[in-house]
């Protein structure tokens, strides 16, 4: 139990384009989402935290309006990197919670974003 | 907010029990202790997690001292599929239940045949 899943997988854009990224936890209710985003060999970094039905909180430095997240659903969030820039080449990884005590995130396998 | 502390990097061979220490002088009542692995290209996977005293699972081990300003992780026996960055985070929850997890650079260990 406990699977996330992440589409898509890879995604190369030109830049001024705008993406989707979608997070879907598949066999139980998230009431927390998070996205991260990481570079190569560095450390997760947290962009944002959504819980469903309301608007993300976003971490200092990131802004709300290039990374737009919508969690719409106890099973689904998205994150949508509009208007793309090269430097927002980028591993993007979504994670859940099942909202218990136990601080315990289940990870999707990642999007890498490739902005030409 | 709690940070934590690793070694950047160990080495080690197959078959040997590899002991990874994390500190989190700043930990708070509430906060737990969790481990995760990663792999090049993927999310990271859920290890352990625990909170004081020594937790065991199918993979490995946490021992928690009773100050709990540290934590070691224990794995037995590692293979060359255990060659991975583990990561060490201490739980915080902020305003509106929201939980927030301090991610640090992390151990890469690398298991030699």
């Amino acid at each position: 139990g406990a699977v996330v899943s992440q589409h898509p997988s890879r995604v190369i854009c030109k830049s001024g384009t705008s993406v989707k990224i979608e997070c879907r936890s598949l066999d139980f209710q998230a009431t927390t989402m998070f996205w991260y985003r990481q570079f190569p060999k560095k450390s997760l970094m947290l962009m944002a935290t959504s819980n469903e039905g309301s608007k993300a909180t976003y971490e200092q430095g990131v802004e709300k309006d290039k990374f737009l997240i919508n969690h719409a659903s106890l099973t689904l969030s998205t994150l949508t990197v509009t208007s793309a820039h090269p430097e927002d080449s980028s591993f993007y990884i979504c994670s859940a919670s099942r909202g218990n005590e136990a601080y315990e995130q289940y990870f999707g396998p990642g999007t890498r974003l490739t902005v030409t | 907010l709690a940070k934590t502390t690793q070694p950047i990097s160990m080495d080690s061979y197959e078959g040997q029990e590899v002991n990874i220490t994390c500190s989190h002088n700043n930990i708070a009542t509430n906060d737990y202790i969790t481990w995760y692995q990663q792999f090049p290209s993927q999310g990271p996977r859920f290890i352990i997690q625990g909170y004081k005293t020594k937790v065991t699972n199918e993979v490995a081990s946490l021992f928690i001292p009773a100050d709990r300003k540290s934590s070691t992780l224990s794995l037995p026996r590692v293979s060359l599929s255990d060659t991975a960055v583990y990561y060490c985070l201490v739980g915080d929850v902020n305003a509106g239940n929201n939980r927030k997890l301090i991610w640090g650079l992390g151990t890469s260990l690398a298991v030699n045949p």
